[in-house]
């Protein structure tokens, strides 16, 4: 069966460090996310991304994140200086018509 | 903001009871999704409801979807062991799903 898939499954950073979290989406799916949750918190959205270009963002997303598809398979989160608060698990989901997301197994990000 | 209420947050019960799992909001979505999430991974799908009153089964789990499309249950029959985990509701928001608080549901044997 098709899944989502994430690499790391582990960071550890610096605080200011640039990470990148990659994931690669269901082949036949066009819409991509990401979300993130701060242990023992609610999953958050953070960004959804169609057609090459952002759909949505939420507050979380400011200037430091980014968001690229720089081929045909990988969708990228990259955060350009980490801050302590950044630190969680973050989620990547795609969906085929923009309706049933569908979750990879995440990214624990650690920023020390 | 749109806001989703899970209640109970926490349920501790034994093998064999049926229990309820409750989703609510002042916001109509347009579809709603049921995860359930082990610790340390990602949420899993486990069923979509698109239309109010709309009534989905999935072995020994019942989901309904209220008529307003504000609120959701989740009801398990004769809870298993292999049942325990978080259960989550998410809104579809347009571009965005809206999480609910979740409910920690633990199955003793």
């Amino acid at each position: 069966e098709p899944e989502v898939t994430q690499t790391p499954s582990h960071q550890v950073t610096q605080m200011g460090q640039e990470v990148i979290l990659r994931c690669v989406p269901i082949s036949n799916h066009l819409y991509f996310y990401w979300y993130r949750q701060i242990l023992g918190q609610k999953v958050e959205f953070l960004v959804s991304f169609y057609n090459n270009e952002i759909s949505e963002k939420s507050e979380i997303f400011d200037d430091q994140f980014s968001v690229e598809r720089p081929d045909g398979s990988n969708f990228t989160l990259k955060i350009r200086s980490t801050k302590l608060e950044d630190s969680a698990m973050y989620f990547c989901a795609s969906s085929e018509a923009g309706f049933e997301q569908f979750f990879g197994p995440g990214t624990r990000l650690t920023v020390l | 903001t749109q806001l989703l209420e899970q209640s109970p947050q926490f349920l501790s019960i034994q093998e064999g009871e049926n229990l309820t799992v409750y989703c609510n909001s002042s916001s109509v979505f347009s579809s709603l999704q049921w995860y359930r999430q082990e610790p340390g991974e990602g949420p899993v799908l486990l069923v979509t409801v698109v239309t109010g009153g709309e009534v989905k089964k999935l072995k020994r789990l019942t989901f309904q979807f209220g008529d307003a499309r504000k609120d959701s249950s989740l009801h398990i029959t004769a809870a298993q062991p292999g049942d325990t985990g978080l259960y989550l509701c998410a809104g579809d928001d347009t571009d965005k799903l809206i999480f609910g608080t979740g409910t920690r549901l633990q199955v003793f044997p």
